[in-house]
C-alpha cells in the first residue's frame, strides 16, 4: 500500500534550537517529494525534492532527499516562534499525490 | 492577484442537506484537487481533475461530487450520503496533473461543520 510517513508527529522547542523532521515513503513510480507549512489554513510551498543527495536550502530551513532509503528531512536552525506550524511532506508519484500526517512543530521563546 | 479562492470560510449545515463549497483559481493551472483535513490525519484526496470536463476519484470519495465545466472553477458538493462531513476542506491547483513535479498552490480553507 502506498504511505507516507512523518515523525516526529509533535514537537515542542525553545526559540533558537535546530530541529529536524523525518519523512519516509512507500510508492511506486515515484516523481518527487515537497514540503509544505501549514500555520492557520491555506499550506505554502517550502521545497520540491526530485533528486537524492541535493540539498535545497532556503534561508534557515533546509532539505535532502535519499531515494534509495526513501527518505527525506527537513531542517529548520536557530528555530523562531514564526516557524510553529504544522509541516507537510507530501509525495508525488504516476497520478497522484499523497500526504502524510503532519509534523506539528510548537517553537516557545 | 493570482491565486486560489474558496468559499465561504466557514459553512453550517444541518445533517441530510447537500452544500456546495466554491473553488476558483486565476493562475491558469490545468489540475485541480480537493482535499479533507482532519486533526492529525493531513490531507486526504477527496477528487482530482487534470483537465476540463474530467475528474477521477480520490481515496475517500464517497459522499462527495465534482464537476470542471471551466478551467477555473472546481466546486465540490458534499452530499448527505458522506457519514462524517465536518472537517477542514481544501482546494488546490497546479500547472499539471497529480503525478508530476509541480507544486500545488492551496486556497484558504472552508470549514465545514454539520449538526
Amino acid at each position: 500500500e502506498d504511505k507516507v510517513v512523518q515523525s516526529p508527529l509533535s514537537l515542542v522547542v525553545h526559540e533558537g534550537d535546530t530541529v529536524t523532521l523525518n519523512c519516509s515513503y512507500e510508492v511506486t513510480n515515484f516523481r518527487s517529494l515537497l514540503w509544505y507549512k501549514q500555520e492557520k489554513k491555506a499550506p505554502t510551498f517550502l521545497f520540491m525534492l526530485t533528486s537524492s543527495g541535493i540539498e535545497k536550502k532556503s534561508g534557515r530551513l533546509s532539505s535532502i532527499l535519499d531515494k534509495k532509503e526513501l527518505f527525506s528531512i527537513l531542517n529548520i536552525t536557530a528555530t523562531q516562534t514564526g516557524d510553529s506550524a504544522i509541516y507537510l511532506c507530501a509525495v508525488s508519484f504516476y497520478d497522484k499525490v499523497i500526504f502524510g500526517p503532519g509534523t506539528s512543530l510548537s517553537v516557545i521563546p | 492577484d493570482g491565486g486560489i479562492t474558496q468559499s465561504p470560510k466557514y459553512l453550517f449545515r444541518k445533517e441530510g442537506q447537500n452544500v456546495t463549497l466554491s473553488c476558483e483559481q486565476n493562475l491558469n493551472h490545468d489540475a485541480m484537487y480537493w482535499y479533507r483535513q482532519d486533526p492529525g490525519q493531513g490531507l486526504r484526496l477527496i477528487y482530482y481533475s487534470q483537465i476540463v470536463n474530467d475528474f477521477q476519484k480520490g481515496d475517500i470519495a464517497e459522499g462527495y461530487s465534482v464537476s470542471r465545466e471551466k478551467k477555473e472553477s472546481f466546486p465540490l458538493t458534499v452530499t448527505s450520503a458522506q457519514k462524517n462531513p465536518t472537517a477542514f476542506y481544501l482546494c488546490a491547483s497546479s500547472i499539471s496533473g497529480a503525478g508530476s513535479i509541480y507544486e500545488q498552490y492551496f486556497g484558504p480553507g472552508t470549514r465545514l461543520t454539520v449538526t
